[in-house]
C-alpha cells in the first residue's frame, strides 16, 4: 500500500542549529510529495512541495528534494529559529482514477527550538 | 480572501448521540476533503468530494459516518451514535483542482470529544 514514514519526535534544537527531518515513502505509481506544518494553535498549512523526481521544493529557508532512488523527501533548514517550533508532516498524493489527490500523511514530527 | 471555515470549533457530546460537523470551503474550490487527526492514528483521510459527488469514501471508518456536500460548496460530516473512539480533531480541506500539484487548504478543525 501507499504510506509515509517520518522520523519520530520530538526534536529539540537550539536556535541557529541545522535541521533534518527524515521522510521516506512507499507508493504505487509516481506521487507528489509535500511537507505541511502545523504551528501551535493554528491549522495545517503547506510548507513546500515537489511533483517529480529530483525536484527541490523550498520555502521560508526550508528545502526538500524528491529522491526517487531512495524514496525519500527529507526536510532541511540550515539555521532554525524559535518561530519554527511546530509539528511537521510529510505527505504524498497519487492522482489516479478516483483517488482525487487525497493526502497520505506521515505521523508528524514535533520540533521545538530553544533560544 | 476567506479561508476554509469549520463549525463548531469544539463539540462535546455524550456517547450515543449524533453530531454534525460543518465545512465551508474556499469559494470556487471544486474539491473538498475530510480528514481526522487523533493521537493514536495520526492524520487520516476520510472522504473526498468533487463537486457534490463523493468518488472516494474509502476512509470512512464505519457506516456510522456519512457526509454530504450541497451546491458544490458547504459540506456536512455526520457521525451517528458516537463512540469514545470518535474523539478527534476533524479537519476539512478544499482545493481548486485535483491535479498532482493542487494544494489543499485546511480549515482550523473541529475538536470532537465524546464522553
Amino acid at each position: 500500500g501507499n504510506s509515509v514514514t517520518q522520523m519520530e519526535g520530538p526534536v529539540t534544537l537550539s536556535e541557529e542549529a541545522f535541521l533534518t527531518i527524515n521522510c521516506t515513502y512507499t507508493a504505487t505509481g509516481y506521487p507528489s510529495l509535500f511537507w505541511y506544518v502545523q504551528y501551535p494553535g493554528e491549522g495545517l498549512q503547506l510548507l513546500l512541495k515537489a511533483t517529480k523526481a529530483d525536484d527541490k521544493g523550498s520555502n521560508k529557508g526550508f528545502e526538500a528534494t524528491y529522491r526517487k532512488e531512495t524514496t525519500s523527501f527529507h526536510l532541511e533548514k540550515g539555521s532554525v529559529q524559535v518561530s519554527d517550533s511546530a509539528v511537521y508532516f510529510c505527505a504524498l498524493t497519487l492522482s489516479a482514477n478516483n483517488q482525487g489527490g487525497k493526502l497520505i500523511f506521515g505521523q508528524g514530527t514535533e520540533l521545538s527550538v530553544k533560544p | 480572501g476567506a479561508g476554509v471555515s469549520q463549525s463548531p470549533s469544539n463539540k462535546v457530546t455524550e456517547k450515543g448521540k449524533d453530531v454534525e460537523l460543518r465545512c465551508d470551503p474556499i469559494s470556487g474550490h471544486t474539491a473538498l476533503y475530510w480528514y481526522r487527526q487523533s493521537l493514536g492514528q495520526g492524520l487520516e483521510f476520510l472522504i473526498y468530494f468533487q463537486g457534490n459527488s463523493a468518488p472516494d469514501k474509502s476512509g470512512l471508518p464505519s457506516d456510522r459516518f456519512s457526509a454530504e456536500r450541497t451546491g458544490g460548496s458547504v459540506s456536512t460530516l455526520t457521525i451517528q451514535r458516537t463512540q469514545q473512539e470518535d474523539s478527534a480533531v476533524y479537519l476539512c480541506a478544499s482545493s481548486p483542482g485535483v491535479g498532482l500539484s493542487a494544494e489543499q487548504y485546511f480549515g482550523p478543525g473541529t475538536r470532537l470529544t465524546v464522553t
